[in-house]
């Protein structure tokens, strides 16, 4: 049973506009919560992060907001630049643990 | 200061044959993590390591696969004997504290494995 989901395999947005990425999770003793950025033939780079206690995390181009009545957070990428095309993976951890467990990816792709 | 660092960075081997995956975590790091990734896949959980304890193993497919972390410092995995389905990216991350700004785990690049 996948307790992390990313349900869109792939997106594509123009450069200079909003990538928006999502994933949605099934547990609530979720506490943290991080996003990883992966290059082809590269270990995963983290990005960003937000703890539960928070809905919103901000750093520079990238905001990840955290809905947990809807056990959603999404990643926002304003502006998108070529350079963002890659892999992006969330990643949760329960509270108490450090067993992170990781969505399935969403591909995206900025076009020039 | 290096970051996580893993050996082999790709492997082929047969199937039936034993191999064995080398990670080093970043200095001063307690917590690593083994990882696995197949084809397409989510990032799997494998294990946990604090120091030389294994904290969690809950992610270990079977008993073909054996980590060890003697010391307290770099990790092997040992594959013995591979099959075919254990082909994939095997990821080494570690992490340094418990709470605050040391949730964050760090990857090293992967050691590709394929088995055939």
């Amino acid at each position: 049973d996948q307790q992390v989901k990313q349900n869109s395999p792939s997106l594509s947005v123009q450069e200079g506009r909003i990538s928006i990425l999502n994933c949605d999770y099934t547990n609530s003793m979720f506490d943290y919560f991080l996003w990883y950025k992966k290059y082809p033939a590269e270990g995963p780079t983290f990005l960003i992060s937000i703890s539960s206690i928070k809905d919103k995390n901000e750093d520079g181009r990238f905001t990840v907001f955290l809905n947990k009545s809807a056990k959603h957070l999404s990643l926002h990428i304003v502006p998108s630049q070529p350079g963002d095309s890659a892999v992006y993976f969330c990643a949760a951890r329960g509270w108490g643990t450090y067993k992170y467990i990781f969505g399935t990816g969403t591909r995206l792709k900025v076009l020039a | 200061e290096a970051g996580v660092t893993q050996f082999p960075s790709h492997s082929v081997i047969e199937k039936g044959q034993t191999v064995t995956l080398r990670c080093d975590p970043i200095s001063g790091h307690d917590n690593l993590y083994w990882y696995r990734r197949v084809m397409g896949k989510e990032i799997k959980f494998l294990l946990h390591f604090v120091k030389e304890s294994k904290q969690d193993e809950s992610g270990m497919p079977n008993n073909r696969f054996l980590a060890e972390r003697t010391g307290g410092t770099y990790s092997t995995l040992k594959v013995q004997p591979a099959e075919l389905e254990d082909s994939g990216v095997y990821f080494c991350a570690s992490s340094q504290v418990k709470g605050g700004a040391g949730n964050t785990i760090y990857f090293g690049e992967g050691s590709w494995l394929t088995v055939v």
